[in-house]
């Protein structure tokens, strides 16, 4: 079936560690977008990627960093210079100028 | 700077009852979507409204876009427990192409018996 697949489903990161959050999806989408949710908020955007190899910030983008190496892949690296990463992840795709968004199933980041 | 609001934040409402959740934008756009996501998942897809006037409709929910008053709304007929969820707005971010979406802060709505 085509979807977005994010992994792990949860993780967990001790203080000044990098870790890495995997988003692929196999709709053939173009666009690829990571967005961040906190508690009782909405989603902010981290970083999106219109094609492969070129990626732009979005509206919180400190601390974190991407590539798009493939079509298919878009993996967000939460680095120790992001000093709250505790939140929800989700990445999403589609096609660039289309309509619609589809999400993944998301991914629980905690701090221990 | 797009910003989106929507209020209600919270919504209690009885089983049968209706009600409308407002999703109010600051810049132009012509393109607006609403979420569904149910706690610790991801969002559903409920509604894509591409121009000014457009509603559609699902079941018991039901949404309208004014682009000339920066609004849409999405309108809940006689409510059931199901629709317990947090609902959300999303607005293409002008000046930009693509789905880079901009969010309200969501509309928690509880369904009580």
């Amino acid at each position: 079936d085509g979807g977005i697949t994010q992994s792990p489903k949860y993780l967990f990161r001790k203080e000044g560690q990098n870790v890495t959050l995997s988003c692929e999806q196999n709709l053939n989408h173009d666009a690829m977008y990571w967005y961040r949710q906190d508690p009782g908020q909405g989603l902010r955007l981290i970083y999106y990627s219109q094609i492969v190899n070129d990626f732009q910030k979005g509206d919180i983008a400190e601390g974190y960093s991407v590539s798009r190496e493939k079509k298919e892949s878009f993996p967000l690296t939460v680095t120790s210079a992001q000093k709250n990463p505790t939140a929800f992840y989700l990445c999403a795709s589609s096609i660039w100028g289309a309509t619609e968004a589809f999400f993944g199933q998301g991914t629980r980041l905690t701090v221990v | 700077e797009l910003k989106v609001e929507q209020n209600p934040l919270f919504l209690s409402m009885q089983e049968g009852k209706n009600y409308t959740i407002y999703c109010n934008y600051s810049t132009t756009s012509d393109r607006l979507y609403w979420y569904r996501q149910d706690p610790g998942k991801s969002l559903e897809s409920l509604f894509v409204l591409l121009s000014n006037g457009a509603v559609k409709q699902e079941g018991r929910l039901m949404a309208s876009l004014d682009t000339k008053a920066r609004l849409s709304t999405l309108h809940i007929t006689a409510a059931v427990h199901d629709l317990s969820a947090t609902y959300f707005c999303a607005v293409v971010s002008p000046r930009t192409s693509g789905s880079r979406l901009t969010f309200g802060e969501g509309t928690q709505l509880t369904v009580n018996p």
